[in-house]
């Protein structure tokens, strides 16, 4: 079974600094998709961002950007010049094309100082 | 206003009680699912449909059912089998290769 590791429960950052979330992941496959989705306090989930395993490039959306480590099974989140809005828990969710299910990761709580 | 529709928001059910939790889509979207999440973890699959009349038991079926009669519509009921059913239940559609998460709905057990 595909397992999500997300080392860190909880992280701080100040308002428009940098903070990154890390990710790790096991699978045997070598196509599949991975994304972040954000869960604010209202409980929606919310897609932040998404990777193709197939592309070398790094995904990019806004102030978002991932680091995709595909030997190392890593996918980390940048999230640059943070907002008192970006404050949520976050999950990781491989999506493996075995079962066409995405696996959650335990979350990472967000929070921001302003 | 196009997109998933959960409901109730908010349900409780007595102990031995089945209920039914509504997913409604308006998106023509032939994947459909339902995750569960409890306070502080991440989603759990419970079921899912890929086209109409079709639906697989994910990694936590049990004491739970659906069906998947209209393309729209995949009801999840959460039976008297389930023993621990307070949760956070969360329904989404797939076009493509992401998936898109309802509002959900809280079931507790009282």
């Amino acid at each position: 079974a595909q397992t999500v590791t997300q080392s860190q429960p909880e992280m701080s950052v100040q308002e428009a600094e940098t903070v990154t979330l890390s990710c790790t992941y096991d699978t045997s496959e070598s196509d599949y998709y991975l994304f972040w989705y954000k869960q604010p306090p209202s409980r929606q989930m919310i897609l932040v961002i998404r990777q193709e395993a197939y592309k070398q490039q790094n995904a990019t959306e806004n102030r978002f950007s991932v680091n995709f480590q595909k030997a190392a099974k890593s996918f980390s989140l940048k999230i640059s010049d943070s907002q008192l809005g970006d404050a949520a828990m976050y999950f990781c969710a491989p999506r493996m094309e075995y079962g066409n299910k995405l696996v959650f990761g335990a979350g990472t709580i967000l929070r921001v100082k302003s | 206003d196009g997109g998933i529709t959960q409901s109730p928001k908010y349900l409780f059910r007595k102990e031995g009680q089945n209920v039914t939790l509504s997913c409604e889509q308006n998106l023509n979207h032939d994947a459909m699912y339902w995750y569960r999440q409890d306070p502080g973890q991440g989603l759990r699959l419970i079921y899912y449909s890929q086209i109409v009349n079709d639906f697989q038991k994910g990694d936590i079926a049990e004491g739970y059912s659906v069906s998947r009669e209209k393309k729209e519509s995949f009801p999840l009921t959460v039976t008297s089998a389930q023993k621990n059913p307070t949760a956070f239940y969360l329904c989404a559609t797939q076009p493509g290769n992401t998936i898109y998460f309802g509002e959900g709905s809280w079931l507790t057990v009282v």
